[in-house]
């Protein structure tokens, strides 16, 4: 069975810092790694990683892929009360398989 | 506007009810999912359709039914509503070999 771990589970920064989040998988036959921004309802798509594709950069956020040690990192820099959301990891296993597993989430607090 | 619809976003109702939640796409995206997120959990597949009258259950064990009969719609339907079903509901699409879903704004439901 998949399974998706993330770390923190929650996290209190003040703006102007700089965090970083966890994700790890066990899964058969990894073939992406997704995160996403929740805020009040529906995850919004941030990056995906892939074998061909294992570092995104998109403005203050970025994030790796480390396939030897089956994780990948969420770094946000200079971070704004904007930031606070649950960030979620998600991986597909691959073959004809589309699914995703997800993991529980970090919810990141940015306070003033 | 491409953009992925749910109504109702919120129900309250009774025990026994029969409800229907709906989830329709403008995205033009061949497959489609139904995932429950309680608080501070996970996102669980439930149902999930790659075209129309396709339709699978997910990982998570479900008594809700699912239909595609046209590609934009994939209606989930509770015959008989309990507590336990209070959850929000996320319907999400994707489309080809693209692993990236994009999401609904999600039903929040709560059976009394």
């Amino acid at each position: 069975e998949d399974k998706v771990v993330q770390s923190p589970l929650s996290l209190v920064v003040h703006e102007g810092d700089t965090v970083t989040l966890n994700c790890s998988y066990e899964v058969t036959n990894f073939r992406s790694l997704l995160w996403y921004k929740q805020e009040k309802k529906a995850p919004t798509f941030l990056f995906m990683l892939t074998s061909s594709g294992i570092e995104k950069k998109s403005g203050r956020l970025s994030s790796i892929l480390d396939k030897k040690e089956l994780s990948s990192i969420l770094n946000i820099t200079a971070t704004q009360t904007g930031d606070s959301a649950i960030y979620l990891c998600a991986v597909n296993s691959g073959g004809s398989n589309y699914k995703l597993t997800f993991g529980k989430g970090t919810l990141l607090t940015v306070n003033p | 506007e491409a953009d992925i619809y749910q109504t109702p976003r919120y129900l309250v109702i009774g025990t026994g009810k029969k409800i229907t939640l709906e989830c329709s796409q403008t995205m033009g995206h061949d497959k489609m999912y139904w995932y429950q997120q309680d608080p501070g959990m996970e996102l669980h597949l439930i149902h999930y359709s790659y075209g129309v009258n396709s339709t699978e259950k997910g990982d998570l064990s479900s008594e809700s039914t699912v239909s595609r009969i046209r590609t934009e719609h994939f209606p989930l339907t509770l015959e008989s509503a309990r507590p336990s079903h209070t959850s929000q509901y996320l319907c999400a699409t994707s489309s080809g070999s693209l692993l990236v879903q994009f999401f609904g704004p999600g039903t929040r439901l709560t059976v009394l």
